[in-house]
């Protein structure tokens, strides 16, 4: 299996432009989640999806945030408009149901706003 | 109180010592527990998964699991410097909260030769 497959790797952009990230979640999973990491605060959940529904997008820090999974091996994340504070490394991960809970992370996007 | 809390660090610990890696939680409905190592500029990468109380081997780690004291912990024995990385607790709140994964800030472990 090759994995969570997340794209692009790294991702420089200018304030105010549109940042789309991509994630491929392990085939027969069922759940896939979204995390961005900082210096500061550390790994944090911005949104999870169960069979393709979003469960919780309470960590999803504002409206210029939006995700969608329109099928089981295909998510998004996308920033609009992005700004600086936004740069953040974004995990993509998924897990599957019953007694394999066990997450698994994608290489991540290194975004970077100026 | 926050789900999930380890011991801040930085640890640091000589080349073939035991290093000790303490996790709390917060909820006692917590039914999943993970150890994710992340070496710096990468992904946190699945080492020891744990769901029941007791000790857990797998070469030179060991988890153990109180559920009673809502404790995790993680011991790596024979520390090589390559085992230098951050550690993140995860605990999964399956029955409440659908698969939800909480991480821990992470301990950082620096293993000197």
């Amino acid at each position: 299996d090759a994995g969570v497959i997340q794209s692009p790797r790294h991702e420089v952009t200018e304030m105010g432009q549109e940042v789309t990230l991509r994630c491929k979640p392990i085939s027969g999973h069922d759940y896939l989640f979204w995390y961005r990491q900082t210096m500061m605060r550390g790994l944090e959940l911005l949104i999870y999806f169960n069979n393709n529904v979003p469960i919780d997008d309470s960590g999803m820090p504002e409206d210029r945030f939006s995700a969608k999974m329109p099928n089981a091996s295909f998510s998004t994340l996308k920033i609009q408009p992005s700004e600086p504070r936004d740069s953040a490394v974004y995990f993509c991960a998924s897990s599957g149901q019953g007694t394999n809970t066990e997450a698994f992370f994608g290489q991540g996007t290194r975004l970077t706003v100026v | 109180q926050k789900e999930v809390e380890q011991n801040s660090g930085p640890l640091s610990v000589p080349e073939g010592a035991i290093a000790s890696l303490n996790c709390t939680y917060s909820d006692r409905g917590s039914q999943s527990f993970f150890w994710y190592r992340q070496y710096s500029g990468k992904s946190p990468e699945l080492i020891m998964s744990i769901y029941s109380n007791g000790d857990k081997e797998d070469g030179r780690f060991t988890a153990q699991l109180n559920k009673a004291s809502q404790y995790v912990s993680l011991l790596i024995r024979d520390s090589q410097p390559s085992d230098s990385a951050t550690y993140l607790c995860a605990v999964n709140r399956r029955s409440s909260t659908l698969g939800r994964l909480y991480f821990g800030r992470g301990t950082q472990l620096t293993v000197w030769p």
